[in-house]
Parts: C-alpha cells; structure tokens; sequence
C-alpha cells in the first residue's frame, strides 16, 4: 500500500510565527487530505487538495503530485493551532480508494 | 445543523464483553467509515461502507463487525475477539468524491 511519511513529527513554536508542514507519500494519488486533530480529539478537515494550491485564511496548503508530496503552510500561529496535523492519501478520489493516514506532526504554539 | 454523531463519549467494557458503538449522520453522504486512533499514532481503517447493505473489510477488522441497514447510521460492534480493544474510535463520512467529516469520537476502555 501507498506509504505515508510526514515531517516533522514534532513542531514548537511561539505565537506569530510561521511554519510549514510537510507530507510525503510513496506512489501516486487523486485524493489528499490535511486535517487537524485539537487536544480534544476532534479531526477537522482543512483542505481536500490532490493537486495545486488552497488557502482558507492563515492556512494554505501546495500538492506537487508528481513530486509525490504536500506542504501545509501556517502563518501568524495562534495557540488554538496547536493540535495534530495529519496527511491522508489514497489513489483514487472516490471512497473506493481507502485513504492512508501518515502519523501526523503534533504541534504546540505556546504564547 | 448537519453533522456526524457518535456516542457513547466514553465506555468502559470489562473483558470478554461485546460493545457497539453509535454512529449516525444526517449529512445525506453515502460512504461511512470507522477508524481506530492508538495513542500517538495515526488512524487506522476498520471499515467501510459505501452503500446501504454493503461494507468491505479495512486493515484491522479482525475482531470487529459493522451494520449498513440504513443511510444514516453505521454502527461498530467491538467483539470480545477484539484482543486489544481499548482505543479512541472514529466514524467519518463523505459525499464521494470529497472531503472526510468526522464525528466527535468514543472513547473505549476495557478494564
């Protein structure tokens, strides 16, 4: 199955700052996800992006596929940032496809 | 408002004991999915339906079982042949294709 490796695994940084996340995965793919896991264990989708680039607010995100990785950009970190970020992958779009998840980068924004 | 409902928050099962956990949604998606979150690890999928009536094994439904006989509801029974039970459990569900919703989680314990 498709291999899924993020980095880093662990990110501390102070509010304001900047950071990007990185997902790299082994095979190709048509369906790539980013989500954020808060402390309370809550998974929010942030962006369904198999290719390009989004941006929702202070967060953006950049799929090169055929470089077979994503980036998660966050911008003026706040504390309620600090979460698990995770990467989902699968090679098809449909839910036929079982996505893969990587084992996340836990991230801490301290004030 | 629409969204994916699991319950119960948390459960306590002595060993040798059957459990089913909720998982309904009124989002009118057609695929659901169960996943399995270990401590400090990413998600791992049980499994997965994407049609009332059908569902496919995932990577660890060893010990698990799962119902599809209405649109909104998928519900996980963890069985007593489930030799590690104890861990967080998420439904999820999308329109197909996109974005994966999840519910709020259970939280199972086996004393």
């Amino acid at each position: 199955g498709i291999q899924v490796e993020q980095s880093p695994p662990d990110l501390i940084l102070q509010e304001g700052a900047n950071s990007t996340l990185r997902c790299n995965f082994s095979d190709s793919v048509n369906n790539l996800q980013w989500f954020h896991q808060n402390p309370w264990g809550q998974l929010i989708n942030l962006f369904y992006i198999p290719s390009g680039t989004k941006q929702n607010g202070r967060l953006s995100a950049t799929t090169v596929a055929t470089e077979r990785y994503s980036l998660l950009y966050i911008s003026s970190s706040q504390t309620t940032d600090s979460g698990v970020y995770f990467c989902a992958v699968g090679p098809s779009e449909t839910s036929g496809s079982r996505l893969t998840f990587g084992e996340g980068t836990q991230l801490t924004v301290n004030p | 408002d629409g969204g994916i409902t699991q319950s119960p928050k948390y459960l306590f099962r002595k060993e040798g004991q059957n459990v089913t956990l909720s998982c309904e949604q009124n989002l009118n998606h057609d695929a659901m999915y169960w996943y399995r979150q270990d401590p400090g690890q990413g998600l791992r999928l049980i499994y997965y339906s994407q049609i009332v009536n059908d569902f496919q094994k995932g990577d660890i439904a060893e010990g698990y079982s799962v119902s599809r006989e209405k649109k909104e509801s998928f519900p996980l029974t963890v069985t007593s042949a489930q030799k590690n039970p104890t861990a967080f459990y998420l439904c999820a569900s999308t329109l197909d294709p996109g974005e994966l919703f999840f519910g709020e989680g259970s939280r199972l314990t086996v004393l």
